[in-house]
């Protein structure tokens, strides 16, 4: 059973580039949310997707958005990358209404220049 | 609102002593808690997490977790440490709350070192 995976493993990208960040879920879970972990601090919750719909967000400019598709694959998009962005982007996977531990991927380093 | 504050940001411990990682948190309604752990390169796991029950929660490797309310605490502790213990640790909230929507608020984490 293959956890939560997540593409690519490592971006390097320059100050207003666009970049898209890739995760599939662990197999039978419906919701993906998206963290932002700067180095040397705890993960930062972007936001969550269920049914294709973004359902919570946390305090993240527009520049960043998500998608989640029919198969409950999810995508993370930003736009006009600062410095500021260079982080590790770790996705997790949840069934959506229960109590129940959500499931990381390896996360992807992504670097601004 | 939800926050958690790890007390300490570095531990250090011989192997085999105890280990101690203080956590308190603060929760405008019933609290789930969870203590996840990161290794270098890799990505977040799962320790233990208290939903409700009994409030003293086994994990894996050897971990445990007491909630206490009047405390608002959830400290992480194990007997005797082991090499392979070395890593970031951290302190999870998370809402019960009937909408079933869940984000995870983290603490700013606590890493553990184990001299031989």
């Amino acid at each position: 059973d293959a956890g939560v995976t997540q593409s690519p493993t490592h971006l390097i990208k320059t100050r207003g580039q666009q970049v898209t960040l890739r995760c599939s879920p662990k197999s039978g879970h419906d919701t993906v949310s998206w963290y932002q972990q700067a180095l040397g601090q705890g993960p930062q919750f972007i936001f969550q997707y269920y049914e294709e719909e973004e359902r919570q967000r946390g305090n993240f400019p527009d520049r960043f958005s998500g998608h989640q598709f029919p198969n409950y694959s999810s995508e993370l998009n930003v736009n006009a990358l600062l410095l500021g962005d260079s982080a590790l982007y770790l996705c997790a996977s949840s069934f959506w209404g229960l109590q129940t531990e959500a499931f990381f991927g390896q996360g992807t380093r992504l670097t601004v220049v | 609102a939800q926050s958690v504050t790890q007390l300490d940001s570095h531990v250090s411990v011989s192997e085999g002593t105890p280990v101690l990682l203080r956590c308190n948190y603060s929760s405008s309604y019933s609290p789930s808690l969870f203590w996840y752990v990161q290794h270098p390169n890799k990505g977040l796991q799962l320790l233990l997490k208290y939903t409700s029950a009994a409030t003293l929660v086994k994990g894996i490797n050897g971990f445990e977790a007491e909630f206490k309310k009047s405390e608002t605490s959830f400290h992480l502790t194990k007997p005797s440490a082991h090499m392979s213990d070395a890593a970031e640790y951290f302190c999870v909230v998370s809402d019960l709350r009937d909408t079933g929507r869940r984000a995870l608020t983290f603490g700013s984490g606590t890493r553990l070192q184990v001299q031989p």
